[in-house]
């Protein structure tokens, strides 16, 4: 089975600053999509960025990216020039490619901005 | 629609009663998402179905837990004789058919109180 772990149940930083959430998963197949979801307030998970395992490019979108490390089974998240808007949950989810498409989570990090 | 559409978007319930949320995915999109999130935690999967292929529920944790898609399109996750241990968001996600995968879109959850 997948899992999935988040290290850091909550974080704070201020505004402008960067800030690196942390992720490692574990499992025995080596195809497989990486994800990083924002839940705010509103409750909606909101697709952050992906990756697929078998790109070794790390994924960027604006001022997010990644550190995918294979075979640490690592996949960490910076954001860069944090914004207020930034203040959520984020969890990070594991997918395998073949079977049924299940994420599994880890338990998030509560990521806080400070204006 | 243009989302993920749940309803209600908070239900009290007594003890002992049975519930039924719905779920209404994106249109075209024909595998359907029911997962759970407790106070404070990841999200845990209950059940997925895929256009007409039986539905996975190995998630679905024990026989109180239901679900239906009508017409593969609404679903309805439905809880009987509530337990104060069901309260949580129950959150329904939607995506285009698996084997491609472009992630999947959420609703805003349902927040389910058991009293």
């Amino acid at each position: 089975a997948q899992t999935v772990t988040q290290s850091q149940p909550e974080m704070s930083v201020q505004e402008a600053e960067t800030v690196t959430l942390s992720c490692t998963y574990d499992t025995s197949e080596s195809n497989y999509y990486l994800f990083w979801y924002k839940q705010p307030p509103s409750r909606q998970m909101i697709l952050v960025i992906r990756q697929e395992a078998y790109k070794q490019q790390n994924a960027t979108e604006n001022r997010f990216s990644v550190n995918f490390q294979k075979a640490a089974k690592s996949f960490s998240l910076k954001i860069s020039d944090s914004q207020l808007g930034d203040t959520a949950m984020y969890f990070c989810a594991f997918m395998l490619t073949e079977g049924a498409q299940k994420l599994v989570f880890g338990q998030g990090t509560r990521l806080t901005i400070n204006p | 629609g243009a989302g993920v559409s749940q309803s209600p978007s908070n239900k009290v319930t007594e003890k002992g009663k049975d519930v039924e949320l719905r779920c209404d995915p994106i249109s075209g999109h024909t595998a359907l998402y029911w997962y759970r999130q407790s106070l404070g935690q990841g999200l845990e999967f209950l059940i997925y179905f895929q256009g007409n292929s039986a539905p996975d529920k190995s998630g679905l944790p024990s026989d109180r837990f239901s679900a239906e898609r009508t017409g593969g399109s609404v679903s309805t996750l439905t809880i009987q004789r509530t337990q104060q241990e069901d309260s949580a968001v129950y959150l329904c996600a939607s995506s285009l058919a698996s084997g491609q995968f472009y992630g999947y879109t959420f609703g805003s959850g349902t927040r389910l109180t058991v009293v």
